[in-house]
């Protein structure tokens, strides 16, 4: 079974304080992993997919790295407007994509 | 840009009520979802269609059905109303790289 873990769960940063959030996974075949930002009551927004390991995605402040089993989002010199959830998703062979419960950030001026 | 919209953004329903959720996307995409997310629980899939009339179940379709008679709308249904169905309910599509766009979500309340 197709599964993602999250971590942490939440993290809170000061203003231009870089840190990186972790997306575990373990899947089928993998077609493609997918990274998401949600803001408070709105439908997640897609911001990039990594096919294979070693690749390497940026936008803006943030760049999303992939290995075997885990993917990192990288956040540098984050601004209070970065703050959400972000989510992590993969889907593998069986064509379902599969989310993990997300990371709850916070970034203070 | 891919535009995914959905019919209301809060819904109050009372138990029982039939109760339906339009979604309608304006990139000719074959895929189609519906998810509900929960606190704690992350997004869970309800149903997905991959063509007009057709539809698969996903993790949890009980209590729910759907419909999809043009390839731009695709409906969920809940049939009889219940508390354990408050929730976020989105809708999403399926982009040329397996990406999927989602809709601004419904917040559905039944008491």
């Amino acid at each position: 079974e197709d599964q993602v873990t999250q971590s942490p769960e939440a993290l809170r940063l000061q203003e231009g304080e870089s840190s990186s959030l972790n997306c575990s996974y373990t899947v089928s075949g993998l077609r493609g992993l997918f990274w998401y930002r949600q803001d408070p009551g709105k439908g997640p927004e897609f911001l990039f997919t990594l096919y294979s390991a070693g690749e390497e995605k940026e936008k803006e402040r943030l760049k999303a790295t992939l290995t075997k089993k885990e993917s990192f989002l990288h956040i540098t010199a984050p601004k209070p407007e970065d703050s959400a959830t972000y989510l992590c998703a993969v889907q593998g062979d069986f064509q379902k994509l599969v989310f993990g419960t997300g990371t709850r950030l916070l970034v203070s001026p | 840009d891919v535009k995914v919209t959905q019919s209301s953004r809060y819904l109050v329903k009372r138990t029982g009520e039939k109760v339906f959720l339009e979604c309608v996307q304006d990139m000719d995409h074959e895929n189609m979802f519906w998810y509900r997310q929960d606190p704690g629980l992350g997004l869970r899939l309800i149903y997905f269609s991959y063509d007009v009339k057709m539809k698969e179940k996903g993790d949890i379709p009980e209590g729910y059905s759907v419909s999809r008679e043009k390839k731009e709308r695709f409906s969920l249904i809940l049939e009889s109303a219940s508390t354990n169905q408050t929730s976020m309910y989105l809708c999403a599509t399926l982009g040329p790289g397996y990406e999927q766009y989602f809709g601004p979500g419904t917040r559905l309340t039944v008491t």
